[in-house]
């Protein structure tokens, strides 16, 4: 079945540090891709839709300027939180698919530890 | 607003009980509807999903979840659980023909005790 792949699985860093995750559909080709945050004990939230070849489309009051999307071919995005700062802390859902009547399929996820 | 409602939050279950986790949802159009199963340390994998036709839809290991427009509700049923059924479950909702924005229930951890 279709493969959604996710790196790196976790990553703990230094305050002020920028991060990037890369979102990867393995076997099929993703004109979108979708990137979630998860906060413990809550569902997830959809940050923003990534389109290749054109502009994200952010959810309301996601910041732009701080979750850089660049999906720049059929098969990968990549999210970067820029300059992260402790409250970024959070585990980071990517997933792709969802055209037509064909589902979501996700990415293991990216645990993201700023100290 | 959309929104997605699970009702229970933790669940703890013997092998072999029964198991039934409610999803309601609010929504003035048609959906599809999901359910989604996280176990432990792994990705978000599609359980069973309804778009149309046969309201009691088969999903993978032995789950089945039955739609009842009326209800606006999408409860999630096994008849027999075993320990490995120890996970998270989420239930989601999108408009019908566009599974792009899913809307997400808060999630239900079963934990299944041998």
């Amino acid at each position: 079945g279709a493969v959604v792949s996710q790196h790196p699985s976790r990553v703990i860093c230094k305050s002020g540090t920028s991060v990037k995750i890369e979102c990867r559909s393995l076997d099929f080709q993703a004109t979108t891709m979708f990137w979630y945050r998860q906060f413990p004990k809550q569902s997830l939230m959809l940050m923003a839709t990534s389109n290749e070849g054109s502009k994200a489309t952010y959810e309301q009051g996601v910041e732009k300027d701080k979750f850089l999307i660049n999906h720049a071919s059929l098969t990968l995005s990549t999210l970067t939180v820029t300059s992260a700062h402790p409250e970024d802390s959070s585990f980071y859902i990517c997933s792709a698919g969802g055209t037509g009547d064909q589902p979501q399929h996700f990415g293991d996820g990216t645990r993201l530890s700023i100290l | 607003a959309q929104s997605v409602s699970q009702h229970n939050h933790h669940v703890i279950l013997s092998e072999a009980a029964s198991l039934e986790l409610g999803c309601n949802y609010s929504y003035g159009g048609t959906v599809n509807l999901f359910w989604y199963v996280q176990y432990p340390g792994q990705h978000l994998q599609l359980l069973l999903k309804y778009f149309s036709g046969d309201p009691l839809v088969k999903g993978i290991k032995g789950f089945e979840a039955e739609f009842i427009k009326s209800k606006f509700s999408f409860n999630l049923r096994k008849p027999s659980v075993q320990w490995s059924d120890t996970a998270e479950y989420f239930c989601a909702v999108s408009n019908a023909g566009n599974n792009r924005k899913l809307i997400w229930g808060l999630g239900t951890s079963l934990a299944v005790n041998p």
